[in-house]
């Protein structure tokens, strides 16, 4: 089946370094990716999108690139500060079953170090 | 400008009882999915549904399982007979659009999580 998948369970940088997440997909029908933050006890929240149409989209301090040749998404986090440790979920989005349901990864804990 | 809402944040139920999660979702949006989540793991999707209908529901367990979203009031996912690997969270989300479309984000509540004693 389709899969979603994360290539580091865990990244741990120091503070104001750059970090850089990972994720593969393997859906070729997938047309749209988004990339979710989620703290502890809370919710996934939003952080930024990018379409099959595009390879690269930038938002504050964060950027996402898509290379659909080999399947590959990251986020890139400029800067990275302490409240920037969360576990970081890759979604892609495609057709299942004539809906749109988001397929999440399994996610990496990013730890920032002050 | 409240959220996505679910109540309750933890429910405790013991093997055998009902568990019901209550899910409202932003104002303006009538679109609400469900997913579950294990611990260190991905969401899982359950159920897309839209007010009154069940627009897709491939990821429900068959049995067990239900989830509504009546034309008034919150939605509700209903789990009888609880096992101890219905310990989860669950969390839902809703969207303005039709997700029969691409490209559709969504925005999550802060999730309830089950322990199934």
């Amino acid at each position: 089946g389709e899969s979603v998948g994360l290539h580091l369970p865990t990244l741990s940088v120091q503070e104001g370094d750059n970090s850089i997440i990972n994720c593969a997909y393997s859906n070729s029908a997938s047309d749209y990716f988004i990339w979710y933050k989620q703290e502890s006890g809370k919710g996934p929240q939003f952080i930024i999108d990018i379409r099959s149409n595009m390879d690269k989209r930038q938002g504050q301090r964060v950027t996402v690139l898509l290379n659909k040749t080999v399947k590959h998404l990251s986020l890139q986090i400029a800067a990275t500060q302490p409240g920037d440790s969360a576990v970081y979920f890759c979604a892609e989005n495609g057709p299942s079953g004539g809906s749109y349901i988001p397929t999440f990864g399994r996610g990496t804990s990013l730890i920032v170090h002050p | 400008n409240a959220g996505v809402m679910q109540n309750p944040r933890h429910l405790v139920r013991r093997r055998g009882q009902e568990a019901r999660l209550r899910c409202s979702p932003m104002k303006g949006h009538s679109h609400v999915y469900w997913y579950r989540q294990l611990p260190e793991e991905g969401l899982k999707f359950m159920v897309y549904l839209q007010k009154e209908n069940i627009i897709d529901e491939s990821g429900m367990p068959k049995e067990r399982f239900s989830a509504e979203f009546p034309k008034e009031g919150p939605s509700i996912l209903r789990i009888q007979q609880v096992v101890r690997g219905d310990s989860a969270a669950y969390f839902c989300a809703s969207s303005p659009w039709d997700s029969r479309k691409s490209g559709n984000e969504q925005f999550f509540g802060p999730g309830t999580r089950l322990t199934v004693l």
